[in-house]
């Protein structure tokens, strides 16, 4: 049961440019939100996160916003940079719940 | 502090066999999660171990399980290994918080 879903298995973007990574959720219990970036040979690495009740958390570059009604949320990298290259893996799980659910996971490609 | 640390981190293993991985969490954490990571099926739940109890588990058959020790460390293990086997595995460790952190991965090849 797929109850994260990440739609786009890849996107490029200009080095500079804004990166816009979409998530979808069909669990309206999950109450928590999470990004994750991954290179090769390496396990995920925390980004950032989002809690239910908000629906914009920003860190530096990276900006997590969450649309509860749209069961959607999105990550913006601005501006992007050649080193934000990686696999970028959305995660949601539910209050006091370590059953973190992911998502397949974006390849991110920013060209010089 | 020292990050989570999973053995070994390559593996290859024939059809039929078992297979046993270890994941030490970060110092202080006591919850640990596994994670199967296969192409194009993103990051899918194990189990995660709380104080040397199971607390959640995800869709897998009974060939996977796994324990954790009084000292947080944990293991997987997967009996009767299929070639659909063949993955990623990744363990993490989290506080209090619902934060978790990574291992490298153990990459498990089933010929």
């Amino acid at each position: 049961d797929q109850q994260v879903k990440q739609n786009s298995p890849s996107l490029s973007v200009q080095e500079g440019r804004i990166s816009i990574l979409n998530c979808d959720y069909t669990n309206s219990m999950f109450d928590y939100f999470l990004w994750y970036k991954k290179y090769p040979a390496e396990g995920p690495t925390f980004l950032i996160s989002i809690s239910s009740i908000k629906d914009k958390n920003e860190d530096g570059r990276f900006t997590v916003f969450l649309n509860k009604s749209a069961k959607h949320l999105s990550l913006h990298i601005v501006p992007s940079q050649p080193g934000d290259s990686a696999v970028y893996f959305c995660a949601a799980s539910g209050r006091n719940n370590n059953d973190m659910r992911f998502g397949a996971g974006t390849r991110l490609t920013v060209k010089p | 502090k020292a990050g989570v640390t999973q053995t070994p981190r390559y593996l290859i293993k024939t059809r039929g066999q078992q297979v046993t991985l270890s994941c030490s969490p970060i110092s202080g954490h006591r919850s640990v999660s596994w994670y199967q990571q296969t192409p194009g099926q993103g990051l899918q739940f194990l189990f995660e171990y709380f104080s040397e109890t199971q607390r959640n588990k995800g869709n897998f058959p009974g060939r996977f399980s796994g324990r954790q020790f009084s000292n947080s460390r944990s293991e997987m293990n997967v009996s009767t290994l299929e070639l659909g086997d063949s993955a990623l595995y990744l363990c993490a460790s989290s506080p209090p918080s619902q934060t978790q952190y990574f291992g490298p991965g153990t990459r498990l090849l089933v010929l």
